[in-house]
């Protein structure tokens, strides 16, 4: 059984930089074709995807993003971080991580994690 | 990239069949079968209904079914039912490498 859970700050303040971590379970991101991303959903508003990175170390991130995003891997830990600098208020949202699959759709999805950026 | 353009309700009788559109340019949409369909409840994570177009993930009812035309995807609900009433969202890869969802379409089971 796959399951995926990210885990991070509740708050944060803004000009901070927010840390995420995905911990997932089920499958390895050493085996070739998996891939795992992220995407955020401020409150009642639409789902965004923010990046993604594969097996072989690939990293895709969303354009309007990359300058403030960074993904990395852990293997030995089972966990995908997802750095995004400079927060700010509108950052607000909930984070999901998701893994990839090779026909470019999520399943399954973690629980997600409420980020709030306020002073 | 632009969010792909999904109405904002769509509300049916329960029985009767409901479609949502998802519009998209030929960077996403049109030039790509990797659009994927789904649902989301208030409070809990989305759940993939449909992949690359017209696939059902294994334990989704085939009430669920999708298919695209230019850059435009549907998804329609057929046999709609009271648990069918949530968001849902399409999604698609873009020709930057990356992903696009839908506005998103809150589905009202009258």
């Amino acid at each position: 059984q796959v399951t995926l859970k990210e885990s991070g700050p509740a708050l944060v303040k803004p000009t901070q930089t927010l840390t995420l971590t995905c911990t997932f379970s089920g499958f390895s991101l050493t085996t070739s074709g998996m891939r795992v991303s992220w995407i955020r959903q401020p409150p009642g508003k639409a789902l965004e995807w923010l990046a993604r990175i594969d097996w072989d170390d690939d990293k895709f991130y969303n354009t309007s993003l990359k300058t403030r995003l960074t993904i990395s891997k852990d293997i030995s830990k089972n966990q995908v971080v997802l750095t995004m600098t400079n927060m700010d208020p509108v950052d607000t949202a909930t984070y999901y991580c998701a893994r990839n699959r090779w026909g470019h759709w999520f399943d399954p999805w973690g629980q997600g994690t409420l980020v709030t950026v306020s002073s | 990239q632009s969010a792909l353009t999904q109405p904002a309700s769509v509300s049916g009788s329960p029985g009767q069949s409901i479609t949502i559109s998802c519009t998209g340019t030929s960077s996403d949409v049109g030039g790509y079968n990797y659009v994927s369909w789904y649902q989301q409840h208030p409070g809990k994570a989305p759940k993939v209904m449909i992949f690359e177009v017209s696939n059902r993930p294994s334990g989704v009812s085939n009430r669920f079914s999708g298919s695209k035309s230019g850059n435009t995807a549907s998804l329609t609900i057929s046999g709609l039912q009271a648990e069918d009433e949530a968001d849902y969202y399409c999604s698609s890869y873009t020709s930057s490498s990356s992903y696009v969802f839908g506005t998103g379409t809150k589905v009202t089971v009258l």
